[in-house]
């Protein structure tokens, strides 16, 4: 069946570092990327995605790209601050060509932690 | 800015009876989600709604109903409750995203037992 693997964790960074969280993924179909994150104390929250091959997915400084060659999706970041700190989750989306169930395959999430 | 909240937390219950889980969003969202969580099969959409007064299936619906009376709730009802439905539920929020379910927000789960 579909499963993603993430790199594990914890991952602990200087602030101002350069960071990789490794995804890779397997599936059938056509599956959509994500990126979520979880701040301490709160819910997963939609950090970025990509839709098909070669997409790139951005926001707040977080860049990942869908390498569907390498059947990953890799998490950067090009200066990690110390709010940046969470735990991180990679997920595909079970979407066939026609449909999308809207069911979500998650990794096992890397925990980064930033020191000032 | 509380997000998405989840009511209760945690509860148990004996086979048979009935319960509610309450979701509620404060940001305007068009999109609700509840799924659950059991260990190695991700999270699995039950139900979902894409607007104020309508709910569609997701992959597993049986066995429980859903309401959507105002734009901010999203009820998630077990009339019966049985053992299979032990699991973490988790309800999640979003604006339309070109006709995907793409959960946005999500809540902060409910741990629920079926003895």
């Amino acid at each position: 069946g579909d499963s993603v693997t993430q790199m594990e964790g914890p991952v602990t960074l200087s602030e101002e570092a350069f960071l990789t969280i490794n995804c890779t993924y397997t599936a059938t179909g056509y599956p959509s990327l994500f990126w979520y994150v979880q701040y301490p104390g709160e819910g997963l929250q939609l950090l970025l995605k990509a839709t098909k091959a070669d997409d790139k997915g951005s926001n707040k400084g977080f860049e990942a790209t869908y390498r569907k060659e390498t059947t990953s999706f890799h998490l950067e970041k090009g200066s990690v601050q110390v709010s940046d700190s969470a735990v991180y989750f990679c997920a595909l989306s079970d979407r066939t060509y026609s449909s999308n169930t809207g069911k979500l395959i998650f990794g096992q999430g890397t925990t980064l932690q930033v020191k000032p | 800015n509380a997000g998405v909240t989840q009511t209760p937390k945690f509860r148990v219950l004996k086979t048979g009876q009935s319960m509610t889980l309450l979701c509620a969003q404060d940001m305007n969202h068009e999109y609700m989600y509840w799924y659950r969580q059991d260990p190695g099969m991700g999270l699995r959409l039950i139900h979902y709604s894409v607007g104020e007064g309508t709910t569609a299936k997701g992959e597993v619906p049986d066995g429980y109903n859903v309401s959507r009376l105002k734009k901010q709730n999203f009820l998630l009802g077990l009339e019966s409750a049985a053992p299979s439905q032990t699991s973490v539920y988790f309800c999640a929020s979003s604006y339309q995203d070109l006709g995907q379910l793409v959960p946005r927000y999500f809540g902060a789960g409910t741990r629920l037992s079926v003895l």
